[in-house]
Order: structure tokens, then C-alpha cells, then sequence
């Protein structure tokens, strides 16, 4: 498709465990940016990508969160020893370049229920 | 630092009414607007944008937005709610200031009765 695709739509797992969030950002977007939704809540920011630079990663909540972009394109948000506050959609969505007057593209989200 | 403001968390209409949802932002310029609505399940979707120009602007699904530089506000309007646009909806504000980062409104949840 030619859109955002995150995978898996729903992840439920045990607290304590770990989880692999995949994001496939539109191809030729450079910039690519990780958000949390919690029940009834905004967006907050996790982290951005952009080309090859350093991430942005001042939204990141604790240590146990980490991102990766590999080639530029696909990206993975790691979530370690997860407890059940962590339980959140989470959002994926990319733009060309990251420049201000671009809007975002957003995949469906996944879903991540901690029990 | 900027801030984006939605004062209603949640808005009741009836179909065929008219909808209003405020926005308002904090920034020393004008800044990049846009509005974005999200369906559940879904990701957020772009509803319209504003950079410049004509202070009224549309968008999809029969929305538009006015923006107003002396009350710094981006409010989103249609003149009649159909059933599917129960939502709910984003205001945001381009990055600005050096960041990469947009800054997004809390949401506001659109509830249409029959």
C-alpha cells in the first residue's frame, strides 16, 4: 500500500515482557516520528527519525524505551521488561523531509495492552 | 514555546446540525495550522492545513477552518454533521523554533446523535 503500515495492529503481552513494534513509513519519507496515545488522551512525542541524523529522542519516558531506523526506512520502537502503564496505541507517521509546512501521515496505530 | 489549546474535550450534536470546534495556539508568528481527525481503530487522517493566504481554508469531508491572527485561533467548522464524522479531531501547529516536532492539541471528541 502506499500509506503508513504499522504492525502488529494488536499486541497483548505480559507484564515484564518485551515488545517489537514495526513501522513502514511512506516510501521516500525521510522523516519518521514514534508517538503514544493513552486512553482518552493526546499525542505525546517519543522520538524522531530524520535521513541519517541522530534521532530526536527527548520523548522517550524512561530507559526501557528505545527506536531504531534501519536504511532509512523501516523503524522499530523496543519496549523492555513492559509494565501496564506502557499499555497505549502507539503511533507511527512520516513526512517528506520533516519540514514544518508538511503535514503528517499517520499509520493505524498499534494497539498494546499490558496484562 | 508554543502550545496548542482545544477547550472542549467532548461536543454533542445533533445530525444535520452545524459544528464549531475551537482551537487556539500560542506562538509569536503565524505558525503552520493544520486539523486532523482520527476514527477509531485509526491513525489521524489530514482534515486541512493553513499557511498563508486566505484566512479561510478547506478541506475534505466538507470541513473548513478560519484562521483569526488577532484571537489566534484556528476553529474547525461544517454546516451540517453527518452520523460518519464522529471523531475525534486534532489541532496542530507546525514545528517551529529550530524543532522537527509539531505540537498537537489534547483532541476533542465529536459525538453526533441521530
Amino acid at each position: 500500500g502506499a500509506g503508513v503500515s504499522q504492525s502488529p495492529s494488536n499486541k497483548v503481552t505480559e507484564k515484564g515482557k518485551d515488545v517489537e513494534l514495526r513501522c513502514d513509513p511512506i516510501s521516500g519519507h525521510t522523516a519518521l516520528y514514534w508517538y503514544r496515545q493513552s486512553l482518552g488522551q493526546g499525542l505525546e512525542f517519543l522520538i524522531y527519525f530524520q535521513g541519517n541524523s541522530a534521532p530526536d529522542k527527548s520523548g522517550l519516558p524512561s530507559d526501557r524505551f528505545s527506536a531504531e531506523r534501519t536504511g532509512g526506512s523501516v523503524s522499530t520502537l523496543t519496549i523492555q521488561r513492559t509494565q501496564q502503564e506502557d499499555s497505549a496505541v502507539y503511533l507511527c507517521a512520516s513526512s517528506p523531509d520533516g519540514a514544518s509546512n508538511q503535514p503528517q501521515h499517520f499509520g493505524d496505530g498499534t494497539r498494546l495492552s499490558i496484562l | 514555546a508554543q502550545s496548542v489549546t482545544q477547550p472542549d474535550i467532548h461536543i454533542t450534536v445533533s445530525e444535520g446540525a452545524s459544528l464549531e470546534l475551537r482551537c487556539n495556539y500560542s506562538y509569536g508568528a503565524t505558525p503552520y495550522l493544520f486539523w486532523y481527525v482520527q476514527s477509531p481503530g485509526q491513525g489521524l487522517q489530514l482534515l486541512l492545513k493553513y499557511f498563508s493566504g486566505d484566512t479561510l481554508v478547506q478541506g475534505i469531508k466538507g470541513f473548513e477552518a478560519e484562521f483569526k491572527r488577532s484571537q489566534s485561533s484556528f476553529n474547525l467548522r461544517k454546516p451540517s454533521v453527518h452520523w460518519s464524522d464522529a471523531a475525534e479531531y486534532f489541532c496542530a501547529v507546525g514545528a517551529t523554533g529550530g524543532s522537527y516536532i509539531p505540537t498537537f492539541g489534547r483532541g476533542t471528541s465529536l459525538i453526533v446523535h441521530p
